[in-house]
């Protein structure tokens, strides 16, 4: 199975800042990476696939870079909105693997 | 809009069985393939299984095969998920999630719509 590392596990940051969440992939997937962010009691909400694309309707202060197997999330201007847990996945192959979650806190 | 409307969790003993459900609409539920993943309390997100359009192709996680058993019925847009000899490690919000794709495989995929979970408890 490949395995995802996410870093840092928690993330204290304020409004306005500019965030980076990074994401490993035990061995190379390409660019079969999505980033999802998940608030909780909610269901995990897609933000970025194919490691760099904006799902519809995501503000463009997300984005999403790398390849192989080193993966940025990266929230330009961090809004009061965006307090959340966020998790890469990869899906290069079965069984699909979840990073273990940034929390991105005040 | 897509909607997909999970169903059936509850508080249950370990060693019994439990079926859950996903009600889908706004979409054509018999050109996509759909996955169970799970949240234990707490944790992070784990895939469990998916099943293709068709319901001809399964794959399941290591930690579920031969215990859980996914099927769906494309005359009632729903699908489910058949657990068996639950576990206490079993105890999770189980979403169902929907492929961004039609497609006659079952690819790895990213999920692009997900239910609102529902939960279940294995305790003694």
């Amino acid at each position: 199975d490949i395995q995802m590392t996410q870093s840092p596990s928690t993330l204290s940051a304020s409004v306005g800042d500019r965030v980076t969440i990074t994401c490993r992939a035990s061995q190379s997937i390409s660019r079969w990476l999505a980033w999802y962010q998940q608030k909780p009691g909610k269901a995990p909400k897609l933000l970025i696939y194919k490691a760099a694309s904006l799902e519809g309707g995501v503000p463009s202060r997300f984005s999403g870079s790398g390849s192989g197997t080193e993966f940025t999330l990266t929230i330009s201007s961090l809004q009061p909105d965006d307090f959340a847990t966020y998790y890469c996945q990869q899906y290069n192959s079965y069984p699909v693997t979840f990073g273990q979650g940034t929390k991105v806190e005040i | 809009q897509v909607q997909l409307v999970e169903s059936g969790g509850g508080v249950v003993q370990p060693g019994r069985s439990l079926r859950l459900s996903c009600a889908a609409s706004g979409f054509g539920f018999d050109y996509y393939a759909i996955h169970w993943v799970r949240q234990a309390p707490g944790k992070g997100l784990e895939w469990v299984a998916v099943i293709s359009f068709d319901g001809r192709n399964k794959y399941y996680a290591d930690f579920v095969k031969g215990r859980f058993t996914i099927s769906r019925d494309n005359s009632k847009n729903t699908l489910y998920l058949e657990m068996n000899s639950l576990r206490v490690e079993d105890t999770a919000v189980y979403y169902c999630a929907r492929d961004p794709h039609t497609s006659t495989t079952v690819d790895a995929e990213f999920f692009q719509h997900w239910g609102q979970g529902t939960l279940v408890t294995v305790s003694s």
